[in-house]
């Protein structure tokens, strides 16, 4: 089976600019996560998704932070314009009824901004 | 915020000795999992345990839950050095959303 596609590994972008990041979640999981990861720290929610509806975007930095699931299956996130404190790992993870309580993380995007 | 607070933050053991990794929180839960992450890759569930278990085994691993002192604890007996990486508490409340709150982590180093 597939695990979480998520691309690009990384990415180094100047302040103000705007970057995407692409998740492609395991088959049939219906629930989708983003996480932000800071350098030794936990990973935080962002948002999720349940199919193509947004189940809790609270702590999504509306201003800057965008994400779609359009389809109900790929995610994207976008961060425009970004800010030094946006370096990070951005982790997506999705979830299936069928599999209970767990998550299935991707290998992440580390996102540096100068 | 935060739910899960681990202790110690690092952890540095000779191969074959046990780590034990402690997680608290603050609200009530449904279940709490267990992660772990390697160096530059993303987490990797362990193991589950409910609100209404108090010890649970996978293998080399050993978690207790003690939900009135809002606690867990992860034991790795008999440790490797493919054991080497931070370790993650993660808490689930009830309710339909099934988020996870996850704590700051513990680094463990198993010295070879």
């Amino acid at each position: 089976e597939a695990g979480v596609a998520q691309s690009p590994r990384y990415k180094i972008i100047e302040k103000r600019q705007s970057v995407a990041f692409w998740c492609n979640p395991i088959s049939g999981h219906a629930t989708l996560y983003w996480y932000q990861q800071i350098l030794g720290q936990g990973p935080k929610l962002l948002i999720q998704f349940q199919n193509n509806g947004v189940v809790d975007d609270s702590q999504l930095p509306k201003d800057r932070f965008s994400a779609e699931r359009l389809k109900g299956v790929d995610s994207t996130l976008k961060i425009q314009p970004a800010k030094l404190e946006d370096s990070a790992v951005y982790l997506c993870a999705s979830r299936s009824d069928r599999e209970g309580e767990k998550l299935f993380f991707g290998s992440g995007t580390q996102l540096s901004v100068l | 915020s935060q739910q899960g607070e681990e202790d110690p933050q690092a952890l540095s053991i000779q191969e074959g000795e046990n780590a034990t990794m402690n997680c608290s929180y603050k609200t009530s839960i449904n279940n709490l999992q267990w992660y772990r992450q390697n160096s530059g890759r993303g987490l990797v569930h362990l193991i589950l345990i409910r609100s209404n278990e108090r010890e649970k085994h996978s293998g080399r691993l050993r978690v207790t839950l003690d939900t009135s002192k809002k606690s867990s604890s992860l034991l790795i007996t008999a440790s490797r050095a493919a054991d080497t990486a931070s370790y993650f508490c993660a808490t689930a409340r009830g309710g339909s959303a099934r988020q996870l709150t996850f704590g700051s982590g513990t680094q463990l180093t198993v010295l070879p």
